[in-house]
């Protein structure tokens, strides 16, 4: 069964240093989503792409986070510099094409990267 | 402001029993309602979807509702197994625009032998 995979599972860094994730989604999946959990949390949306383009990324902490998805395929989330409050776990996700309406389809998560800020 | 609340505290029940756990939004109308399972350390996995016009949707041993008057849906899951023992989200989609999905904070299910 296709997988969304990530990497790294775990991720250890200092507070001011850069960090980055990456993702594969679900092949044929044109939507990918970056979230954040924060222990005892539901995740919260970060950035979301169709294709190569971010359709809603109003809550991405733009001075420091940034996010690609440069040929519509797999994807990179960075941050620069790390905070200590930047440790949580981060989700990718991916779901088929939904468009402007029509049928919503369920979201496939990976596995996450846990980072923790030291 | 927007608000999705899900029982904070654990729910304990009994294998065999039924296990009902509860999503409450206000300001908000969603055209659907999804519920995912999440267990420690994991992403979550997706169980069940519910559009707005629809009042119930089964799959196996799992049951959702959807009440728009009441701004809630109910997740039943029946003959409970320790299996079942996990952290259940519901999550609110958005009527129009893309699927962006905003997340309860989850109810933790513990279901004892």
């Amino acid at each position: 069964e296709a997988e969304v995979a990530q990497s790294p599972r775990y991720k250890i860094t200092e507070k001011s240093q850069a960090v980055a994730f990456w993702c594969d989604p679900i092949s044929g999946h044109a939507t990918l989503y970056w979230y954040r959990q924060i222990l005892g949390q539901g995740p919260e949306l970060l950035v979301q792409f169709q294709d190569e383009s971010v359709v809603d990324d109003s809550q991405l902490p733009k001075d420091r986070f940034s996010a690609e998805r440069l040929k519509g395929v797999d994807s990179t989330l960075k941050i620069q510099p790390a905070e200590l409050g930047d440790s949580a776990m981060y989700l990718c996700a991916s779901s088929l094409v939904t468009g402007l309406a029509g049928f919503r389809y369920e979201q496939y998560f990976g596995p996450g990267t846990r980072l923790t800020v030291t | 402001s927007q608000k999705i609340e899900q029982n904070s505290e654990a729910l304990n029940i009994q294998e065999g029993k039924t296990a009902t756990l509860t999503c409450n939004y206000t300001n908000y109308s969603p055209a659907y309602l999804q519920w995912y399972r999440q267990d420690p350390g994991r992403g979550p996995v997706f169980l069940l979807l519910i559009r707005e016009n629809e009042k119930e949707k089964r799959k196996e041993r799992l049951k959702v509702t959807f009440d728009t008057t009441l701004k809630q849906s109910l997740f039943h899951i029946t003959a409970s197994q320790p299996a079942d023992s996990a952290t259940y989200l519901c999550a609110l989609g958005r009527r129009s625009g893309y699927s962006t999905l905003t997340f309860g904070k989850g109810t933790m299910l513990l279901v004892s032998p």
